[in-house]
């Protein structure tokens, strides 16, 4: 969707590396949230924020770190990569939490 | 947050109306259903939302007895182009921030739109 981009779209990276992963928005919205998506699993959300330097932890938050220093950015970092952090990630956004979620198009992160 | 159970899988036709019916029996004073579509490679797009009654857009209608334990989002005339995954969620709603902390997805209904 305009207004919500993730970066990159697709990685592949070795076991024990650091990742990060971007996702810009343009619509000044205040909650930005990280979510992965794994067959059989559905959305489990990682992180989210409320507003810059503010975040807080999802269900699956372990060996994930946050950060958002701007309103239009929101990394996500896996401080070390695993093989079962092989997912596709997806970003989130919304103006209000009484108003729908915009998705971006996701990031497939294979790790090997 | 309230639960929600929704049919795993949906087969219909070009050109039917579907209902795919999502329950939550312990759905809270607060909370309010959204529906998102999901299709291959994509992230989830917002359909529809409510509380009570009905709410129609462009896209879908959502129906939503009384007692709010359970909904319905009817998609009229459906094509091969709605062929998806549909989640049903339970949002918690209030004032701004009273629900920030993230939609809880299930599995989701797959419907299958065959020509």
């Amino acid at each position: 969707d305009a207004g919500i981009t993730q970066s990159p779209r697709h990685k592949v990276t070795e076991t024990g590396t650091p990742v990060t992963l971007r996702c810009h928005q343009t619509e000044n919205h205040r909650y930005m949230y990280w979510y992965r998506q794994d067959p059989g699993h559905g959305l489990r959300l990682i992180h989210y924020s409320y507003g810059v330097k503010d975040t807080d932890k999802g269900e699956v938050s372990d060996g994930y770190s946050v950060s958002r220093s701007k309103t239009e950015d929101f990394l996500l970092t896996l401080e070390s990569a695993t093989s079962s952090q092989t997912s596709v990630y997806f970003c989130a956004i919304t103006l209000d939490t009484n108003y729908g979620y915009t998705f971006g198009s996701g990031t497939r992160l294979t790790v090997v | 947050l309230a639960k929600t159970t929704q049919p795993i899988s949906m087969d219909s036709y070009e050109g039917q109306e579907v209902n795919i019916t999502c329950s939550h029996n312990n759905i809270a004073t607060n909370d309010y259903i959204t529906w998102y579509q999901q299709f291959p490679s994509q992230g989830p797009r917002f359909i529809i939302q409510g509380y009570k009654t009905k709410v129609t857009n462009e896209v879908a209608s959502l129906f939503i007895p009384a007692d709010r334990k359970s909904s319905t989002l009817s998609l009229p005339r459906v094509s091969l182009s709605d062929t998806a995954v549909y989640y049903c969620l339970v949002a918690r709603g209030g004032n701004s921030g009273g629900g920030a902390d993230g939609l809880t997805f299930g599995k989701g209904t797959h419907l299958i739109i065959q020509p």
